[in-house]
């Protein structure tokens, strides 16, 4: 079964407004989410990692104003895209780490969400 | 810093063939973990396959395999017994080292567009 959710799956708005995009982690507790961006035909590039009760930390060339992160609660993290443009148009995609036996970091993988599609006009 | 390479844009196999997805990575961190993601069209990344540094034995995971060579600083993916549904884009990732004290993300390659013909 799914072990993140991601909700909308798809959204399309007009320029100048703001779109939130929720991550959610099933059945586990998720101190440190991952959101990421993929442009039509490239890889996925990490743009922040989320963490819960505490600021995101940003990649470089970010716009921490404009992608405001949110991490909440152990479950739940969410990613806000302000004032929109169709520059922003993009596939966004969560992840979250799950632990290895008896919580190994060694043996830790990521799964992802569905992902999200925003389309600005 | 690391670097993930996947030099293969696009690969075709025929069905019920096994196919190889070539990824190199560079780092000085002896302690990392690789992963294979699958991507289909609908844009979900599942999950496929994991290998960590220290792992002395290839890793497997039903039709898929981790072809790990350390010295070469290759990891590539072996499907065997292709099926239609194997077709989408394939992505090679690395996480950052468990000593660096980092949030351990994954930085990927740029992917594989695999095609499996009938």
């Amino acid at each position: 079964g799914a072990v993140v959710s991601q909700h909308p799956s798809r959204v399309i708005c007009k320029s100048g407004t703001s779109v939130k995009i929720e991550c959610r982690s099933l059945d586990f507790q998720a101190t440190t989410m991952f959101w990421y961006r993929q442009f039509p035909k490239q890889s996925l590039m990490l743009m922040a990692t989320s963490n819960e009760g505490s600021k995101a930390t940003y990649e470089q060339g970010v716009e921490k104003d404009k992608f405001l992160i949110n991490h909440a609660s152990l479950t739940l993290s969410t990613l806000t895209v302000t004032s929109a443009h169709p520059e922003d148009s993009s596939f966004y995609i969560c992840s979250t780490r799950i632990p290895g036996l008896a919580g190994s970091l060694y043996q830790e993988t990521q799964y992802f969400g569905p992902g999200t599609r925003l389309l600005v006009l | 810093a690391q670097k993930i390479t996947q030099t293969q844009p696009g690969m075709f196999v025929q069905e019920k063939e096994a196919v190889t997805l070539d990824c190199t990575y560079d780092t000085s961190d002896q302690s990392y973990g690789l992963f294979w993601y699958k991507q289909p069209s609908s844009g979900e990344m599942i999950f496929l396959i994991y290998q960590g540094s220290y792992d002395e034995q290839n890793a497997t995971e039903g039709r898929y395999s981790l072809n790990f060579q350390k010295a070469r600083k290759s990891a590539n993916l072996v499907i065997s017994a292709s099926q239609l549904g194997d077709s989408a884009m394939y992505f090679c990732a690395m996480r950052e080292p468990l000593s660096s004290g980092s949030a351990r993300q994954l930085t990927f390659g740029s992917g594989t567009q695999l095609t499996v013909l009938p």
